[in-house]
């Protein structure tokens, strides 16, 4: 039962490169979305999904892009890597708005 | 727009005592919310969540939450603490968007 998988858990980038974090779930939730977690920030919302071809801005979504082409997977493309963009990523996955999430475990990404 | 609040960053207990995390939150309508927590470099897990009904929500690990409405406060608590509560809370609540937190508390339990 795999839950909610991230890859890559560690990346290093340097400054204007481009990636994409992968996340799939194999529960067959509807709504995904995107996290950042920074030291004394908490969480914050980058992109969400409430399903397949339907995505939203969130609290901070620039210099990030997504898309939902299937039900399991929720990309996040980082277009010109930043320094600021320096983060713990994580997906995570739900029902609805009522049910519990599932997160993924993380993605430590440096940008350098 | 909906927020939530944790006043504390920090919060000390010796095991065996009881427990509180704070939070409050604003939200239009009835809110839906939740406490997650995080252990060191793992993701968050679910504890408990408050949707409707009895005030009083039990979850996982001996957690409770008390919902009060006038005072707009959810806090988490536990009658008796152990050594291995000891990590990163999370209050969030949810609507019309996806999960918004707090910044979260982080719970020493010092044997």
């Amino acid at each position: 039962n795999a839950g909610v998988t991230q890859t890559p858990k560690f990346q290093v980038l340097k400054t204007g490169q481009s990636m994409t974090l992968q996340c799939a779930q194999d529960m067959n939730h509807e709504y995904m979305s995107w996290y950042r977690q920074d030291p004394g920030m908490g969480l914050r919302l980058i992109h969400y999904s409430v399903g397949a071809g339907i995505t939203d801005q969130g609290e901070v979504p620039n210099g990030y892009n997504v898309s939902r082409s299937t039900t399991e997977d929720f990309p996040l493309r980082l277009l010109s890597a930043a320094p600021s963009q320096t983060s713990v990523y994580f997906c995570a996955s739900s029902y609805g708005e009522s049910t519990e999430a599932f997160f993924g475990q993380g993605t430590r990404l440096t940008v350098v | 727009a909906q927020s939530v609040a944790q006043p504390e960053d920090q919060v000390n207990v010796a095991e065996g005592n009881p427990l509180t995390v704070k939070c409050t939150y604003s939200v239009s309508g009835n809110p839906y919310l939740f406490w997650y927590v995080q252990y060191p470099n793992r993701g968050l897990q679910f504890l408990l969540k408050y949707i409707t009904g009895d005030n009083l929500v039990k979850g996982s690990y001996g957690f409770e939450a008390e919902f009060n409405k006038s005072q707009t406060s959810f806090h988490l608590k536990k009658p008796s603490a152990l050594v291995s509560d000891s990590a990163l809370y999370f209050c969030a609540s949810s609507g019309n968007t996806p999960l918004v937190f707090g910044k979260g508390t982080r719970l020493s339990v010092i044997a």
